[in-house]
């Protein structure tokens, strides 16, 4: 199973709600990533988990809450958005480095889900 | 820092025909380079990578990309297209040893004309 899988596929939401994305992966990678994709731009990387600990925060305002409760999920938890945030959000995964260090473990190739088309009002 | 430039934001060709997307990079420091694919309303898929050895890079779909270090380029090719290969291209590269973190660059629109 080479799948990322996103849930939902759209959501739209008021700037007063609470919601939150899932990202499911069952290929035994140790490392996730949330990823904000507005229209025709790159994505832009917003947190890693590694272990299931935050390794990377991208200076993501704290409207966006991520979550990693085990190996094979991912959660970003929404609160209080602002329109601006309306975006296709993309959930990766990896190969993780080695735990411990850097080591010479290559992460590899990150598998992208299909995304979760975000519409804050 | 690193950063990647894409030199075309949209490219045209008729079905058939060949085409290259140019990608240039810029490190200090060794890099890894990808090419990902990104088709509408989908999330991006991996078409090739180069990561060491030999600098012709052969990946899914019937593409090719050449790393050349003098002229920090990798620019992706292929010797003909389909209606199907209509997408958004993304060159992006990381830092070895640090590669979790991938810096995309903006992106060429390929655009197959019948």
């Amino acid at each position: 199973d080479t799948e990322v899988t996103q849930t939902p596929k759209h959501l739209v939401m008021g700037m007063t709600n609470k919601k939150s994305l899932k990202c499911e992966q069952h290929m035994g990678h140790r490392a996730m990533y949330w990823y904000k994709q507005k229209a025709k731009k790159p994505p832009e990387l917003m947190f890693v988990y590694s272990y299931e600990k935050l390794s990377i925060n991208e200076s993501v305002p704290s409207r966006f809450s991520p979550e990693c409760p085990n190996s094979s999920l991912l959660n970003l938890h929404l609160h209080a958005l602002q329109p601006e945030d309306s975006a296709l959000y993309l959930c990766a995964s990896s190969q993780a480095r080695t735990a411990g260090g850097p080591g010479q473990l290559l992460v590899g190739e990150q598998f992208f889900g299909p995304g979760t088309r975000l519409t804050v009002l | 820092a690193q950063s990647v430039t894409q030199l075309d934001s949209q490219v045209p060709v008729f079905e058939e025909a060949p085409v290259e997307l140019r990608c240039n990079y810029s490190s200090s420091v060794s890099v890894y380079l990808f090419w990902y694919v990104q088709y509408p309303n989908q999330g991006l898929q991996l078409l090739l990578k180069y990561l060491s050895g030999s600098t012709l890079v052969k990946g899914i779909n019937g593409f090719e990309a050449e790393f050349n270090k003098s002229q920090t380029s990798f620019h992706l090719r292929k010797p003909s297209v389909h209606i199907s290969d209509t997408a958004e291209y993304f060159c992006a590269v990381s830092v070895v040893n640090r590669d979790d973190k991938i810096i995309f660059g903006k992106g060429t629109r390929l655009h197959i004309l019948p």
